[in-house]
């Protein structure tokens, strides 16, 4: 079966510092990749997606970048990081086969402080 | 840029009232999900709509995709205090592979 592991689960970085948030997923080959944000309370942001190894899609322009090294790791990083960037970041995955739903990963919540 | 609004933000009910949320996009839609989203989790897939005018019926729900396919409703029958918390559309625009979440709508439901 399919399963989706996003680490770290929590981090508090100070402002300037950098970032890396990874995600993997296991059982299933050339899935459609992507990053969100959600800020206390609100609905989710799409941040990157991605349809392949090395292809990423930017959605909002700001700080942050994305990798995919592999075909089943999804990087998020920035250099320096900004009070703004606080948040719950999402990373999900899907294929194309059956409903193509979104299988979110238990998500990371960064802190900046 | 493309964006997908719900209505209302917020809605409390009494248990065994109905509930409505409603989707709408500025662009037209290849497909559109619902997920569900409980406080401190991630969200959690409902359905996916894809046919202009289409209903799908869960149990107590109902999920119905426009006839433009630009707008979605998901309406809940008699309530229960398992359904609280904040349900999202998201709609994938055509020709892209993306999914734009909708603002969500967070549901209490009160005993």
């Amino acid at each position: 079966s399919q399963t989706i592991h996003q680490w770290p689960a929590t981090l508090v970085q100070p402002v300037g510092s950098p970032l890396s948030l990874e995600c993997t997923v296991e059982g299933t080959s050339n899935p459609n990749l992507y990053w969100y944000r959600q800020a206390a309370g609100r609905g989710l942001q799409l941040l990157f997606y991605s349809v392949g190894i090395g292809q990423i899609s930017s959605e909002v322009p700001q700080n942050l970048s994305a990798s995919r090294p592999q075909d089943r790791q999804f990087i998020l990083s920035s250099k320096k990081l900004l009070l703004s960037d606080s948040g719950f970041y999402l990373c999900a995955w899907r294929t194309e086969q059956d409903t193509g739903e979104l299988f979110f990963g238990e998500g990371s919540r960064l802190t900046v402080l | 840029g493309q964006q997908v609004m719900q209505i209302p933000q917020y809605q409390h009910v009494q248990e065994g009232e109905d509930f409505t949320t409603y989707c709408n996009s500025s662009t037209t839609l290849s497909n559109i999900q619902w997920y569900k989203q409980r406080p401190g989790g991630h969200p959690v897939f409902l359905i996916q709509l894809v046919k202009s005018g289409e209903v799908k019926k869960q149990k107590r729900l109902t999920f119905q995709f426009g006839e433009a396919k630009k707008n979605s409703s998901l309406h809940i029958t008699a309530t229960q205090t398992t359904d609280v918390g904040t349900y999202f559309c998201a709609g994938r625009p055509s020709g892209t592979y993306k999914y734009i979440f909708g603002t969500g709508t967070r549901l209490k439901v009160l005993a």
